[in-house]
């Protein structure tokens, strides 16, 4: 069974950079169809997609969240991470990371982490 | 791109039928049959129950079931249980970036 596990702080001060890991257990980030993503969710809002990574490193991010996101990937710990940088009061949500299967189907999802933006 | 629109909240009673729309447009719930359904109770990840429309993964139950009509797909919880009362949330792809588009989700109670 593959199980996501989102870890990283829960409050980041205004103007920093959030950082986030999820480790991926019961699968291996290294497997040819799947491609692992971050999404998010603002309280009471919708879940918003962030960006995704391959095996090979390749990203594709949010156009909304590009110039501030960074995805990479760490197959020898079996991790992917998430870092978004000059964050506001706007980018506190709660974050989740997801498995995404020939890049059309969100399949095994972590549980969320909860980020607060805040001084 | 906009997010899909769900009611913010559905009720039923033990045993009853209940359905939840989920309202995108030509660009992604009209264009593509990539809509899937996910169950979340607080806490927990998220769970996959309904995937390119109509499908159901290995393990769900088949009180659980998709549609789609237009830019509208639906999901149907029969026989409601107890068991049941989460949020409910949908997902489609669009073909152009943002390639996937979320709803806010939906409240399940059972009365």
């Amino acid at each position: 069974q593959v199980q996501l596990q989102e870890s990283g702080p829960g409050l980041v001060k205004p103007s920093q950079t959030l950082s986030l890991t999820c480790t991926v257990s019961g699968g291996s980030v290294t497997s040819g169809h799947y491609y692992w993503s971050w999404i998010r969710q603002p309280a009471g809002k919708e879940l918003e997609w962030i960006g995704r990574i391959y095996t090979t490193g390749s990203t594709i991010y949010s156009p909304s969240l590009k110039s501030r996101v960074t995805i990479s990937i760490d197959a020898s710990r079996s991790q992917f991470s998430l870092r978004l940088s000059s964050v506001t009061a706007e980018d506190t949500a709660v974050y989740y990371c997801a498995r995404l299967v020939d890049a059309k189907l969100f399949d095994y999802w972590g549980r969320g982490t909860p980020v607060t933006v805040s001084s | 791109q906009s997010a899909l629109t769900q009611p913010a909240s559905v009720s039923g009673s033990p045993g009853q039928s209940i359905t939840i729309s989920c309202t995108g447009t030509s660009s992604d719930v009209g264009a593509y049959n990539y809509v899937s359904w996910y169950q979340h109770h607080p806490g927990k990840a998220p769970k996959l129950i309904i995937s390119e429309v109509t499908n159901r993964p290995s393990g769900v139950s088949d009180r659980f079931s998709g549609s789609k009509s237009g830019n509208t797909a639906s999901l149907t919880i029969s026989g409601l249980q107890a068991e049941d009362e989460a949020d409910y949330f949908c997902n489609a792809f669009t073909g152009t970036n943002p390639y996937y588009v979320f709803g806010a989700g939906t409240r399940v109670t059972v009365l």
